[in-house]
């Protein structure tokens, strides 16, 4: 199906451990992006991508860390998953006329 | 810098009744205007848009006009349902920032009762 998928949806792991996000998209978006959304503070940008290859930190890529060998795959990496990146992470690839598509989201617990 | 401004919620609303969110925003240059909406567990999804000034964006009977002179870009619908109950997010975007990442207000939670 065309689309954006995120996986996994739901993951729980504990501090110190490495988590990896996946991410894949079908419309060979140039653009991806990484959000993630907390509770008092909105949807906030982790790193984007302006192509294979071609990745940049956004407001808050502190612990994080992103790869995109191919055009549709985008994964976040926690390489040591601390209790404050429980949160919900978005991607997103973003069409030529501005908008962005998300996908339905990572839900990660870390106790 | 760049921000959008959303006002606080949750707002509640019965069926049928008038809807305004209301969202201004501070940009340098000429962004892009988005609402978004969230269901439950679910990703954000593109509501409507509007790319300059004086343009209204519509969809499923929501509106928003991109005011430049107010940077504002409220949110209406005459005839809320029960189904509309979800987060709202205004955003703006600017090609050229950040690979033209949006920018998101702190979202608007709405409930419809019937």
């Amino acid at each position: 199906d065309a689309g954006i998928t995120q996986s996994p949806r739901y993951k729980i792991t504990e501090t110190g451990r490495q988590v990896t996000l996946m991410c894949h998209q079908t419309w060979s978006h140039s653009y991806m992006f990484w959000y993630r959304q907390d509770l008092g503070h909105g949807l906030r940008l982790i790193y984007y991508s302006a192509a294979a290859d071609i990745t940049d930190k956004g407001e808050v890529p502190d612990g994080y860390v992103v790869s995109r060998s191919k055009t549709e795959n985008f994964p976040l990496t926690l390489e040591s998953a601390t209790r404050s990146q429980t949160s919900v992470y978005f991607c997103a690839s973003r069409a030529n006329t501005g908008e962005l598509f998300f996908g339905e989201g990572s839900r990660l617990t870390v106790l | 810098g760049n921000s959008v401004t959303q006002m606080e919620g949750p707002v509640t609303l019965s069926e049928e009744a008038f809807l305004t969110i209301n969202c201004t925003y501070t940009a340098t240059g000429y962004p892009s205007l988005f609402w978004y909406v969230q269901y439950p567990g679910e990703g954000l999804q593109l509501l409507l848009k509007a790319t300059k000034a004086d343009d209204k964006g519509s969809n499923k009977g929501f509106e928003a006009t991109y005011r430049k002179e107010t940077t504002s870009f409220h949110l209406e619908k005459g005839s809320v349902q029960v189904s509309d109950s979800a987060v709202y997010f205004c955003a703006l975007g600017l090609i050229y920032n950040q690979g033209g990442k949006l920018i998101f207000g702190q979202g608007t939670e709405l409930s419809v009762k019937p």
